[in-house]
This record gives C-alpha cells, structure tokens and sequence, in this order.
C-alpha cells in the first residue's frame, strides 16, 4: 500500500539553527499538507498545497516558517530560526483532492523535532 | 484554533467492554472524520460521515452525527488492548478550502 514519506524521523537541534523537513505524498495526490502537533495535543494546519499552489498558510509563522512544493509533488518545510516552543511532531498528509469532496488524508508517520 | 472537542480526555477500559468517545464542534461542516493515532505514530484514517449522515458502520466502529447538537461519537465495540490509541475527529467547515480541523483527542486505554 502507498504510503506519505517523511523525513527525518527524529530531528534534534539547537535553537536558532536551521532545520528542515521532506515529504514524498502518496503518488497521484494533489493535496499535500503539513500539520504540528504539540505532545498531548491535536494536529493543527500550518500549510495546505493544491499541487504548487498554497491554498491555505493562515497559521504559518512566517517569520521562521517556509514550505514549498515546486513541482507539485514533494514539499519541504523549513524552519530557521528554530526557537524551544518548535519542538513537536510534524506531519505530512496527502489526499486525492480536497477534503470537502469526501476526500480522506493519509497521514506520514511524522518528524519529531527536539529542539535544545 | 480547534473546532472539535472531544470527551473524554481519557478512558479506561477493560478489554472485551465498548467504548464511546463524543466530539462537539461549533460550526457548520460538509463532514467529519475520525482518526486514530499510536503512540508516536501519524494518523490513520477510520471513518468519514457527511452532513446528510446519521449513522455509519465499519466493522467494530459506529460513527453517530447530529448536527442539530453539533455532535459526533465513536462507538467501539468489544474492544482489544490493540484498540489502546487516541482517537480524533476532525471536521471539514463548509465553504472551505477543505482544510481539515482536529480536536484534542480521546486518549483510550483498553487493559488486557
């Protein structure tokens, strides 16, 4: 079965070094998503890509926070400076469309990022 | 922000007992999904439920929807100790973009 690729797994950095994510979603999907999660806590957005198009990046902190996905496949999340409170799980999700079609996302197994 | 709640924060059951997990949310939604979560590990989908829905079945799980209420629950029967997990619904608000919005989760633990 397809899978959403991540990488790295486990990411352990200073703060104020620069860090970076890699997603691979599932083959034929449009819709490539980065979601944070904080331990004990929900999944929140901070990215959604219609192909290389961002269609929603209302909770990015765009002041350290970038993603792209330039040819609508792969995407990368960066984070420069990292700061203490960036510590958490990124996910990356795909899905055929959006989810307002009955679309399902299919979740990566998520970067840990530890920041010291 | 989070628009689902769920409740309870936590359960814990013995194993071969149902579970049942509530999700309120605050606005009008094209429908809303349930996901379930290993310690550790990213999110696998279990079920999705339109607005037009009431009910739905998918082996072990029943998913209810009132919209009048705003409200969803997952409904585990005879549950396994593999069901330990936490559990999240999350919700499509109509007239988006399709971005999808998770509660804070039912952490259930079933003990053997």
């Amino acid at each position: 079965e397809a899978e959403v690729a991540q990488s790295p797994r486990y990411k352990i950095t200073e703060k104020s070094q620069a860090v970076a994510f890699w997603c691979d979603p599932i083959s034929g999907h449009a819709t490539l998503y980065w979601y944070r999660q904080i331990l004990g806590q929900g999944p929140e957005l901070l990215v959604q890509f219609q192909d290389e198009s961002v269609v929603d990046d209302s909770q990015l902190p765009k002041d350290r926070f970038s993603a792209e996905r330039l040819k609508g496949v792969d995407s990368t999340l960066k984070i420069q400076p990292a700061e203490l409170g960036d510590s958490a799980m990124y996910l990356c999700a795909s899905s055929l469309s959006t989810v307002d079609s009955g679309n399902t996302i299919y979740f990566g197994e998520g970067s840990w990022l530890t920041v010291v | 922000s989070q628009q689902g709640e769920e409740d309870p924060q936590a359960l814990s059951i013995q194993e071969g007992e149902n579970a049942t997990m509530n999700c309120s949310y605050k606005t009008s939604i094209n429908n809303l999904q349930w996901y379930r979560q290993n310690s550790g590990r990213g999110l696998v989908h279990l079920i999705l439920i339109r607005s037009n829905e009431r009910e739905k079945h998918s082996g072990r799980l029943r998913v209810t929807l009132d919209t009048s209420k705003k409200s969803s629950s997952l409904l585990i029967t005879a549950s396994r100790a593999a069901d330990t997990a936490s559990y999240f619904c999350a919700t499509d608000l109509s007239g988006n973009t399709g971005k999808l919005i998770f509660g804070q989760g039912t952490t259930l633990q079933v003990k053997p």
